[in-house]
Formats: structure tokens, C-alpha cells, sequence
């Protein structure tokens, strides 16, 4: 099947931690994305990459750290510098073109106490 | 990219029509209007997208006016399954080539009654 994982779908750290959120795609995509979305709201752009080795921050990049040393794999690090790091992370990949969508995985629930 | 204005929720009877607003009156001429849906907890799914022509495909149609300030997303029979956050965005190419981020704001929540 091609798509986009990942995981876990849930997780729970104690403030202070980094912890780091993986996101994976077999869908040969050259761009992908990481997305916050908290209660009620709509989805706020962290960082992305649109190629590998290469990576630009997003709205809301403070906090966060990210690698893309394969295609498949992007990786997002919250820091203990995150002042509100739960929320609810969506990865997304798109291929590298003008107007394409983007695909996006399940998510995971991030809880810090 | 231009700002977009939706409704924050309505209702839909199952079996009929959902037709979804979208005020994107500052769009710009190279901008396209897309649509995605975010069932609830999980990751939000690709509907449909236009520049200027209505498009359809097998989950909607999307009428674009013809000042493209507006837009319509229809669901032509709605069903259970179709209760989700709807979000209409506006999305030019980009410096990135057309890689950069989409923005969302909070959407459209789509209620249907059996």
C-alpha cells in the first residue's frame, strides 16, 4: 500500500523531554511537510522540505527541529524549548510541482504534563 | 495567499446536496481555490482543486464564480460519512515551485442528519 505513516498514534511525555515524531512515505514524493493543529482550529505549518538535504521553517518553526536525510523519512523533534508542545502533529508529502495536493498521514497525539 | 471565509458549521439531511461556501474575494490571478475534509482525529484528505473552470471529480463538484471571488463545494448525495471539517483554500505556486505549505483556517463543520 502507498501512503504516509505515522507513528505512534499517541504519545505521552513529561515536560522537559525532546522527543521526536516519525513520518514516512513510499510514495516517491519530493516534498513533505509537518503541521501543528490544536483544538478547533485549522493546521499551522512547522517546517518543510522540498527536497532531501534541504528543509525551510514554517510559521510556527520556534520549538521544533527537523532532518530529511532520505526521501521517505522526515522526522520532527519538539524540544523542551516548545512552549506548548501538546497538540496534535500531521505529516504530509506532496510531489514537487506546481499546483499538486498533499497527502497526509493519521497523526499523532503528542500530551506533555 | 489570499484569506478565505467560511461558515463555521451547517447542516445537511442525508441524501441531499451539501453545498459548501467559500468567500475568497482577494485572490489573485495565478491563485487556485482547494478544498480538503478532516474527519475527526485523523489527518485531513485531498476533495478536489480549480482555478477557474468547475471541476468534478467522484467526491465533488467545486462552481467557481466567474470573478473567482467565490467558490461552491458540492457533495451531490450526502452521506453519514461526509460529517467532517471542510476547509477551502487559496493557493498560489509559490516561490517553492509550488512546494510551500498549505495555510487552513478553521473550516466549514459539515453535520449530517440522518
Amino acid at each position: 500500500d502507498g501512503g504516509i505513516t505515522q507513528s505512534p498514534k499517541y504519545l505521552f511525555r513529561k515536560e522537559g523531554q525532546n522527543v521526536t515524531l516519525s513520518c514516512e512515505q513510499n510514495l516517491n514524493h519530493d516534498a513533505m511537510y509537518w503541521y501543528r493543529q490544536d483544538p478547533g482550529q485549522g493546521l499551522r505549518l512547522i517546517y518543510y522540505s522540498q527536497i532531501v538535504n534541504d528543509f525551510q521553517k514554517g510559521d510556527i518553526a520556534e520549538g521544533y527541529s527537523v532532518s530529511r536525510e532520505k526521501k521517505e523519512s522526515f522526522p520532527l523533534t519538539v524540544t523542551s524549548a516548545q512552549k506548548n508542545p501538546t497538540a496534535f502533529y500531521l505529516c504530509a508529502s506532496s510531489p514537487r510541482t506546481g499546483n499538486s495536493e498533499q497527502y497526509f498521514g493519521p497523526g499523532t497525539r503528542l500530551t506533555v504534563t | 495567499d489570499a484569506k478565505t471565509t467560511q461558515p463555521p458549521s451547517m447542516d445537511c439531511a442525508e441524501g441531499r446536496a451539501a453545498n459548501l461556501p467559500c468567500n475568497h474575494s482577494t485572490i489573485s490571478g495565478n491563485e487556485y481555490v482547494y478544498w480538503y475534509r478532516q474527519i475527526h482525529s485523523q489527518g485531513p484528505q485531498y476533495i478536489i482543486h480549480g482555478l477557474k473552470n468547475n471541476e468534478t471529480n467522484e467526491m465533488a463538484s467545486l462552481i467557481i464564480t466567474e470573478d473567482r471571488k467565490s467558490s461552491t463545494l458540492i457533495l451531490p448525495h450526502a452521506s453519514l460519512r461526509d460529517t467532517a471539517v471542510y476547509y477551502c483554500i487559496v493557493r498560489g505556486r509559490g516561490s517553492g515551485g509550488g512546494a510551500d505549505g498549505l495555510t487552513f483556517g478553521k473550516g466549514t463543520h459539515l453535520i449530517i442528519q440522518p
